[in-house]
């Protein structure tokens, strides 16, 4: 399974750009890089998934390397309620048998 | 509403109490998951069922005990259990088969032993 490695917070203020990088060097041919959003009390929600090179959608980016050895989730013009914890996980989700693990995530603290 | 509905929202329950908790999706998925969240702890993916059959059981304590009678419908029954048992915990479905897709999480169950 591949292990991964996010910084445990970042601070930002509203408007600004973010960048939240994930590193995973020991990531399989068949993986996939997903990234959630989770708020407290409540269960993580999808904010968009990669397996190479760049993806948008209308929330956020992912960008993925060649090597794939890790992926920046790209956060545009971030407001208080991007307030959250982010996880990034990596693996095969066709395979339910693979027991995906989430690491610890990132706390993003938007200030005003 | 995510398509993954958990209830109740809130427990409290006593150390000798049985309850259960309940997960429905109509995402048409046919994976379901169990994961505890702890305070300030990483998600711990608890139990795993694939086409209704239980694939792992991520060494769980027995008095946690789950239930898939159905792929759109899953059980978390409780019964005595501690205070350190105190957590959230979160129901997740997903698509078996295909590479992409990802996890769809129900709002979860604040779970309080006392």
């Amino acid at each position: 399974l591949a292990k991964t490695t996010q910084p445990i917070s970042m601070d930002s203020y509203e408007g600004q750009e973010v960048n939240i990088t994930c590193s995973h060097n020991n990531i399989a041919t068949n993986d996939y890089i997903t990234w959630y959003q989770q708020f407290p009390s409540q269960g993580p929600r999808f904010i968009i998934q990669g397996y190479k090179t760049k993806v948008t959608n209308e929330v956020a980016s992912l960008f993925i390397p060649a090597d794939r050895k890790s992926s920046t989730l790209s956060l545009p013009r971030v407001s208080l309620s991007d307030t959250a914890v982010y996880y990034c996980l990596v693996g095969d989700m066709g395979n339910a048998g693979n027991m995906l693990t989430f690491g610890g995530g990132t706390r993003l603290m938007v200030k005003p | 509403e995510t398509g993954v509905t958990q209830t109740p929202r809130h427990l409290v329950m006593g150390m000798t109490n049985k309850k259960s908790l309940k997960c429905e999706q109509h995402l048409g998925h046919n994976a379901m998951y169990w994961y505890k969240q702890s305070a300030k702890k990483p998600l711990e993916l608890m139990f795993v069922y694939n086409f209704k059959e239980q694939t792992e059981n991520n060494s769980v304590p027995s008095r946690f005990s789950p239930e898939c009678p159905n792929s759109s419908h899953l059980f978390l029954h409780l019964h005595t259990l501690q205070p350190e048992d105190s957590a959230l915990y979160l129901c997740a479905s997903s698509q078996e088969g295909t590479g992409d897709g990802g996890y769809t999480f129900g709002s979860g169950t604040r779970l309080t032993v006392v």
